[in-house]
């Protein structure tokens, strides 16, 4: 059971859009920053989003991420077959003392 | 370019502890700006953190863990290690080590180790 809450499964076409929603709490989501990490098959994790909307270098700005009140929101345009991958938020839960991820989920681009 | 690498036995029996250790090149481990962490994520699952420790040695575990697991930090070899005792099956996962930071506000897991598959089992 994750402390923050994502649907298992999205689906989209090639060059369509796509939400990944994260639900969590006033403990973590609704008083600290989210990141977004990509995990494609076979490899670690990547930090896709930090600061609930920021992109690292070299992230291309298809990739967007948006936060309000206890949830946040990972936004993906123009997709490619190559976005197929785990998409898991994460951040600090300071009732917990803890990092906290969501359960991840699995983007299919049909 | 930060480089992380994970290193230890592939296999652990039950009962016994597992013990990892994350090398840091590429810089240091001493920075003031950043915490180290280990996670793990077993086969077909999610992520999970198992805790974090600063340079200076205070560290952060997992509630659910934090009676079997410790986490310690050697500045002079740029290494951080993972200690995490009594394993049973449930502990077979691939584990992490990575950069946690900044320490304002601890959201970012920006560089990562490629993983280490460890299996628990006699």
């Amino acid at each position: 059971q994750s402390v923050l809450t994502q649907p298992p499964s999205v689906s989209a076409a090639p060059r369509q859009k796509v939400t990944i929603s994260c639900s969590g709490s006033s403990s973590n989501i609704g008083s600290n920053y989210v990141s977004w990490y990509q995990q494609l098959p076979g490899t670690a994790p990547k930090l896709l989003i930090y600061d609930n909307n920021k992109r690292p270098s070299g992230i291309p700005d298809r990739f967007s991420g948006s936060k309000s009140g206890t949830s946040a929101t990972l936004g993906i345009t123009g997709l490619q077959t190559g976005d197929e991958a785990d998409y898991y938020c994460g951040t600090w839960d300071s009732s917990l003392s803890a990092v906290v991820f969501g359960g991840g989920t699995k983007l299919t681009v049909l | 370019q930060l480089q992380l690498q994970e290193s230890g036995p592939g296999l652990v029996k039950p009962s016994e502890t597992l013990s990892l250790t994350c090398t840091v090149s590429g810089g240091s481990i001493s920075s003031s700006s950043y915490y180290w962490v280990w996670i793990r994520q077993p086969p077909g699952k999610g992520l999970e953190w198992i805790g974090n420790i600063y340079y200076s040695g205070s560290t952060y575990y997992n509630p659910s863990l934090k009676s079997r697991v410790t986490i310690s930090v050697d500045t002079s070899k740029n290494q951080f290690s993972l200690k995490l005792s009594s394993v049973t099956a449930a502990d077979t996962a691939v584990y992490y080590c990575a950069r946690l930071g900044p320490t304002s506000s601890l959201d970012q897991i920006d560089y990562w180790g490629q993983g280490t598959l460890v299996t628990v089992s006699s």
